[in-house]
């Protein structure tokens, strides 16, 4: 079936410093969407992108969806110990109204 | 209030068994999910269904059977052909092309 790659797979930063996650797609995707799972919780939804080119900010998050739309990215801006967690792109084929493909997620671990 | 409920949220079980998981969901949403996800890893889908009486097969659906007679409940059973059924289980339901709403989970340990 239809697959994803996150990159990467983990993430280190001291707070303060930014962070990033990349989502690619081989095919064209009808929309994505980005969730957060914290440690020991469930995923909870952040953002959905479905206009080519499209960038969207939350504050010190900024997401952004590629013009052919295979690929997206979030940034955090001067991370902060909230938000420590696991980041999961999960995009939409165009053929679903339902079905999300889940990325494999990056985790956010910020060093003591 | 609204929202997904599971339970339990820990859930033991002994080589053999079957187990039933419970979600149910007061928001309307025609459309739910079950995912498991293993220890560091991603979603994979187990099985969905956009209706009442209808569901379809997800990715690892072998294993796993499910029933969707009310519009509120999605009700999981992990049988015993499940060789390796020691996960957390996500349920989840959502509208149209929306995002999905997920419920705390359960976490399941076969003993």
């Amino acid at each position: 079936g239809q697959q994803v790659m996150q990159i990467p797979q983990y993430q280190h930063v001291q707070e303060g410093e930014d962070f990033t996650t990349y989502c690619n797609s081989s095919t064209t995707l009808s929309n994505i969407q980005w969730y957060k799972q914290r440690p020991g919780g469930h995923p909870v939804f952040l953002i959905q992108l479905v206009k080519s080119g499209e960038v969207k900010k939350q504050k010190r998050l900024t997401f952004q969806f590629g013009e052919a739309k295979k690929n997206s990215s979030l940034h955090i801006t001067a991370t902060q110990t909230t938000d420590v967690g696991t980041y999961f792109c999960a995009p939409r084929p165009p053929d679903s109204n339902y079905q999300l493909i889940w990325g494999a997620g990056t985790k956010l671990i910020i060093k003591p | 209030d609204g929202g997904i409920t599971q339970s339990p949220k820990y859930l033991f079980r002994k080589e053999g068994q079957n187990v039933t998981l419970s979600c149910e969901q007061n928001l309307n949403h025609d459309a739910m999910y079950w995912y498991r996800q293993d220890p560091g890893q991603g979603l994979r889908l187990i099985y969905y269904s956009q209706i009442v009486n209808d569901f379809q097969k997800g990715d690892i659906a072998e294993g796993y059977s499910v029933s969707r007679e009310k519009k509120e409940s999605f009700p999981l059973t992990v049988t015993s052909a499940q060789k390796n059924p020691t996960a957390f289980y996500l349920c989840a339901s959502s509208p149209p092309s929306g995002q999905q709403f997920f419920g705390p989970g359960t976490r399941l340990t076969v003993l």
